[in-house]
């Protein structure tokens, strides 16, 4: 089945310890994205990439940077987390430009800070 | 300031009967609306989305209903089953700024549904 792949689901790191999170996709979508929900919170998008064009939302950290080498996947990097970095991490990839408008989301990878 | 809201963090209705999920919106640009569905360490998954240019769209049990005068959506669950307990999340989505390209969504903190048997 065509899907949206995180690693790992599960991550702890120590504060300020560099990590980098995972998502690969078989959906060939041109659009992926990166969102931090906190418990209790809605899904805040943090950057996307429209094909291999970056867009970083106005209100997302430095500390956050993303990565897509090829169009299957896509890394967010945490350069020094805080301890207010801790939350699940959702990517998301769409098809923009034909069909249905939904993004399809993988299962997140829970971060944790020691 | 939240552009999308859901007002009731959780709501229990008894199996086989509906369930009514409330969503407000402040942004008049929004103009394709949806809702997720998210079980316990799973991700969301799409369930059914509306267009801006109708009112209601309908999918087996669950309908979703928009009022764009009053910025309200609804989805309606008929009946509701044990295994719709989930949390739903309200979307709302706009062309982005660079001709259309960056189709971007906004989210409400969800509302979890609890169906007793």
């Amino acid at each position: 089945d065509a899907m949206v792949i995180q690693n790992p689901r599960y991550q702890v790191t120590q504060f300020g310890k560099p990590v980098t999170l995972s998502c690969s996709q078989t959906l060939n979508h041109n659009v992926m994205y990166w969102y931090q929900q906190k418990s209790s919170q809605a899904p805040k998008l943090l950057f996307h990439y429209y094909d291999k064009d970056f867009n970083n939302e106005a209100d997302t950290p430095d500390n956050f940077q993303s990565r897509r080498p090829n169009t299957s996947f896509c890394f967010l990097d945490i350069r020094s987390p805080g301890l207010g970095d801790a939350a699940m991490y959702l990517c998301a990839t769409s098809r923009v430009g034909t069909g249905p408008r939904t993004q399809h989301f993988g299962d997140g990878t829970r971060l944790s800070i020691l | 300031d939240q552009q999308v809201k859901q007002n009731s963090p959780s709501l229990s209705v008894q199996e086989g009967r509906i369930s009514i999920l409330n969503c407000d919106y402040t942004n008049s640009m929004f103009d394709y609306f949806l809702w997720y569905k998210k079980y316990p360490a799973e991700g969301p998954t799409f369930l059914i989305s509306i267009s801006s240019i109708k009112d209601k769209n309908e999918d087996g049990r669950f309908t979703v209903f928009l009022n764009k005068s009053a910025k309200h959506l609804s989805l309606h669950i008929v009946p509701s089953q044990p295994g719709d307990s989930a949390v739903y999340f309200c979307a709302a989505e706009m062309a982005g700024n660079s001709g259309g390209s960056n189709y971007k969504l906004t989210f409400g903190k969800g509302t979890l549904l609890t169906v007793n048997p």
